[in-house]
């Protein structure tokens, strides 16, 4: 089965612009996780998707959401950007029956100057 | 403080030699999971523990889950240039699987 596949790799936005980041799941696997990594915060949970519909939410602002479409593919926006986006964004899906592992994607390089 | 410790924060060591890096929860483990991230890639998952006491291998890794103290180590035996990276836990501690709190990571360097 083809990995978690994250588009685009890298990305470069100027503060106060929208960007949209999207993200494919392992072929079968229904749950989308997306995570934000910054050297300082380490790697924080955004939210969680399964089944077209936002499960678990971590304490991001207003400014970060996102979707799911029926085909499982997730996409996570930010609007409003800010210095402080700048991270690597990763996605993870996991197959929601039982207790399971996530696998995670090569994730997007975002940097927001 | 940070729900999860990982220690030591960096690790040096020769090529052959075993090491051991250790993750620790102040909340109750649901589940904990062993990441390996190349910098400024993604996650590769390693192995998964859930219940106490649980031990699993993967070629040269082995990990355990001490529940009472909320702690799991990692262990590396012969270590090769390889297994350099950051190592990551990834800890459930909501009981809901879906929502991972990470430790800030151990990076392994291996000297040839």
């Amino acid at each position: 089965k083809a990995g978690v596949t994250q588009t685009p790799r890298y990305l470069i936005k100027t503060r106060g612009q929208q960007v949209t980041l999207s993200c494919s799941p392992i072929s079968g696997h229904r749950s989308v996780s997306w995570y934000q990594q910054t050297p300082g915060q380490g790697l924080q949970f955004l939210f969680e998707y399964f089944s077209e519909t936002q499960r678990n939410k971590g304490n991001f602002p207003g400014r970060f959401s996102g979707r799911q479409f029926s085909n499982s593919r997730s996409e996570m926006n930010v609007s409003t950007l800010e210095l402080g986006d700048s991270a690597l964004y990763l996605c993870a899906s996991r197959d929601a029956r039982g207790l399971v592992a996530q696998y995670f994607g090569p994730g997007t390089r975002l940097l927001v100057l | 403080s940070q729900e999860l410790e990982q220690s030591p924060q960096s690790l040096i060591v020769q090529e052959g030699k075993n090491l051991t890096i250790n993750c620790t929860s102040s909340k109750t483990l649901y589940g904990l999971y062993w990441y390996k991230q190349k910098y400024g890639e993604g996650l590769i998952f390693l192995m998964m523990l859930q219940k106490g006491g649980e031990e699993k291998s993967h070629e040269k890794i082995t990990a355990k889950l001490d529940e009472k103290k909320q702690q799991s180590s990692l262990h590396i035996t012969a270590s090769q240039p390889s297994h350099a990276g950051i190592y990551l836990c990834g800890a459930d501690v909501t009981g809901a699987n879906s929502k991972l709190t990470f430790g800030k990571g151990i990076t392994l360097s291996v000297r040839p």
